[in-house]
């Protein structure tokens, strides 16, 4: 069945450090999703991405879709102490089933 | 407009309970999905409803169910509890379309003893 993986599954960088996420689908994606979940929150929508090799910025944060549209990446650059959290990526499936599966997450720790 | 509502909040289950879990979408959303979140497995897919009808169903076992009213709000139902389904239970709802983004609600703090 269709897997995600997202590495690493840790990040400790010192505020002011950039930051880089990787996810990695086993199959083509419709789309792939970033969200960010705060310690004892829920995970909250950060962009939709559609089109390979889509680039999108918000802010410090750029966003890729790969040319295959297998993979895609979350670049955070100059991290500040609001950016801890964790940050799942999750790639909707082409087939029929239309899935919409989770990496397991990368979590953020900054150090002020 | 109101966001994805839980409840309960938590809940305190013994071995070999059933449990059952609320979700009310936001208004006018019409998919609902419910998502299993624990520190070693992050979060794995239940199932989605649409219309009141399944789409689409994660790896889990039977004792896991889960269906959806004509108002969209949505339960799911945990029989035969284990020591291995405590966890956080996300509900996600979505607006159909190009636009894909999930709205999940607060959770569910489940923990079977």
């Amino acid at each position: 069945g269709q897997q995600v993986m997202q590495i690493p599954q840790y990040q400790h960088v010192q505020e002011g450090e950039d930051f880089t996420t990787y996810c990695n689908s086993s199959t083509t994606l419709s789309n792939i999703q970033w969200y960010k979940q705060r310690p004892g929150g829920h995970p909250v929508f950060l962009i939709q991405l559609v089109k390979s090799g889509e680039v999108k910025k918000q802010k410090r944060l750029t966003f890729q879709f790969g040319e295959a549209k297998k993979n895609s990446s979350l670049h955070i650059t100059a991290t500040q102490t609001t950016d801890v959290g964790t940050y799942f990526c999750a790639g909707r499936s082409m087939d029929s089933s239309y899935k919409l599966i989770f990496g397991s997450g990368t979590r953020l720790l900054v150090r002020p | 407009k109101a966001g994805v509502t839980q409840t309960p909040r938590y809940l305190i289950k013994t071995r070999g309970q059933q449990v059952t879990l609320s979700c009310s979408p936001i208004s006018g959303h019409r998919s609902v999905s419910w998502y299993q979140q624990t520190p070693g497995q992050g979060l794995q897919f239940l199932f989605e409803y649409f219309s009141e009808t399944q789409r689409n169903k994660g790896n889990f076992p039977g004792r896991f169910s889960g269906r959806q009213f004509s108002n969209s709000r949505s339960e799911m139902n945990v029989s035969t509890l284990e020591l291995g389904d405590s966890a956080l239970y996300l509900c996600a709802s979505r607006l159909t379309g190009d636009r894909d983004e999930q709205f999940f609600g607060p959770g569910t703090r489940l923990t079977v003893l």
